[in-house]
């Protein structure tokens, strides 16, 4: 079955101070992976997709970057975080089926 | 481009049916999904359709797709205060995008 694994599940971390999660992915090959990010009580911002290895597509402008350097990791990064950057964030798969990792809570301090 | 819209609330009381409701507006949608989301926790994949079908059942849970009106409904049956939680429609389509409504937020009241 396909699966997600992403970490960690919460995080605090400074202003300023740089970022790093990351998801993989098993049960599948070449999915479409996507990092949502999710402020609180409202619904699901999708902030990048990709469809292949190197291939991103950002649907907001941000400060955020991501990368997939390999077929089944995704990675969300900052180089220095801001206040508004505080959220919910989940990676997600779709091969047939969408899935999604359990998420990671971040408090940007 | 995609777009997913759900209403913000539903109450109901427990025993009745709960139905939330979703429209799209992307019209070679291929996969529609339900994802349930409790308090502080991820996306649970309740059940999806495919864009062929008109209705999918799976024990409480009843699917009804309109691709006409593109609308999509998730019926629950014997609602219970467990069923409290957000609960989000999505569309995939050729764009390969996965797009999410804004959730309906459920509250059972016993």
């Amino acid at each position: 079955s396909q699966t997600i694994h992403q970490w960690p599940a919460t995080l605090v971390q400074p202003v300023g101070s740089p970022l790093s999660l990351e998801c993989t992915v098993e049960g599948t090959s070449n999915p479409n992976l996507y990092w949502y990010r999710q402020a609180a009580g409202r619904g699901l911002q999708l902030l990048f997709y990709s469809v292949g290895i190197g291939q991103i597509s950002s649907e907001v402008p941000q400060n955020l970057s991501a990368s997939r350097p390999q077929d089944r990791q995704f990675i969300l990064s900052s180089k220095k975080l801001l206040l508004s950057d505080s959220g919910f964030y989940l990676c997600a798969g779709r091969g047939a089926e969408a899935f999604f990792g359990q998420g990671t809570r971040l408090t940007v301090v | 481009g995609e777009d997913v819209e759900q209403s913000l609330f539903l109450s109901v009381r427990e025993g009745d049916s709960s139905v939330i409701n979703c429209t799209y507006t992307d019209s070679s949608s291929t996969y529609l999904y339900w994802y349930k989301q409790e308090p502080g926790a991820g996306l649970q994949l309740l059940t999806y359709i495919f864009s062929n079908m008109d209705m999918k059942q799976d024990q409480r849970l009843t699917v009804l797709l309109n691709k006409k009106d593109k609308h999509l409904s998730l019926r629950i049956a014997d609602t219970q205060t467990g069923d409290s939680a957000i609960y989000f429609c999505a569309e995939t389509a050729a764009g390969n995008k996965l797009t999410f409504g804004g959730g309906t937020r459920v509250l059972v009241k016993p």
